[in-house]
């Protein structure tokens, strides 16, 4: 079974580049698959960020293409994700997850919070 | 980009009662590849249906889903106390995939 775990700095200040990894076992990302990030801010909806191929081909929501990466270490089995100039709008519970074009594998998600 | 809009925002029912919710899309959803999720607080969402009328593994058949092109249901056919929660619909037809903004299923 897949498991994902995602990691990273839980506090973030504004302006800063907000930066987790998802670490998966159980099935090697070299493999194949997209794996992918959503967000949750407190007490919304969920939010889809983007995805990534074990290639490196990626799939960015419009609204933060132009502030979003999300790449690849297969030599890691991870992936990450990197949000730059990070606002309070920007917090949230942060889950990856196994990209099939739904979700059945999920991180337990990492709640990030941006302030100074 | 496809926008998801689900109805109602929030169902107020009893136990054994049946739910219907709502998605509708935007735009036609490409091969009906639409997920539903259930979200309990403070869990992880949980995949019940994909390709629209798929169940999960593992997932009670008291969950099904219904509809093509731009119109989707979820039917819970007798709700159980543990199926009060949020429920949310995806689609993954078209890049960017998209979710909707979310059902609340609360007890009366």
């Amino acid at each position: 079974q897949v498991q994902l775990q995602e990691s990273g700095p839980r506090l973030v200040k504004p302006s800063e580049t907000l930066s987790l990894n998802c670490t998966v076992s159980g099935y090697s990302i070299s493999s194949g698959y997209y794996w992918g990030w959503i967000r949750q801010p407190p007490g919304k909806g969920l939010e889809w960020i983007g995805n990534v191929y074990h290639s490196g081909n990626t799939y960015y929501s419009p609204s933060l293409k132009s502030r979003v990466t999300i790449s690849v270490d297969t030599s890691k089995n991870q992936f990450s994700l990197k949000l730059t100039s990070a606002t309070a709008a920007d917090t949230a519970m942060y889950y990856c997850a196994r990209d099939d074009g739904y979700y059945y594998d999920w991180g337990q998600g990492t709640l990030v919070t941006v302030s100074s | 980009e496809i926008v998801l809009t689900q109805s109602p925002g929030t169902l107020s029912l009893s136990p054994g009662e049946r739910a219907t919710l709502s998605c509708r899309a935007s735009q036609s959803v490409r091969s009906n590849y639409l997920a539903w999720y259930q979200q309990k607080p403070g869990q992880t969402p949980r995949l019940l249906i994909y390709g629209a009328s798929t169940r999960a593994t593992g997932i009670p058949d008291r969950f099904s889903g219904s509809g093509s092109g731009t119109d989707f249901t979820l039917t819970i056919s007798r709700l159980e106390p543990e199926d009060f929660a949020v429920y949310y619909c995806q689609q993954y037809g078209s890049p960017p995939w998209t979710f909707g903004q979310g059902t609340k299923v609360e007890i009366k």
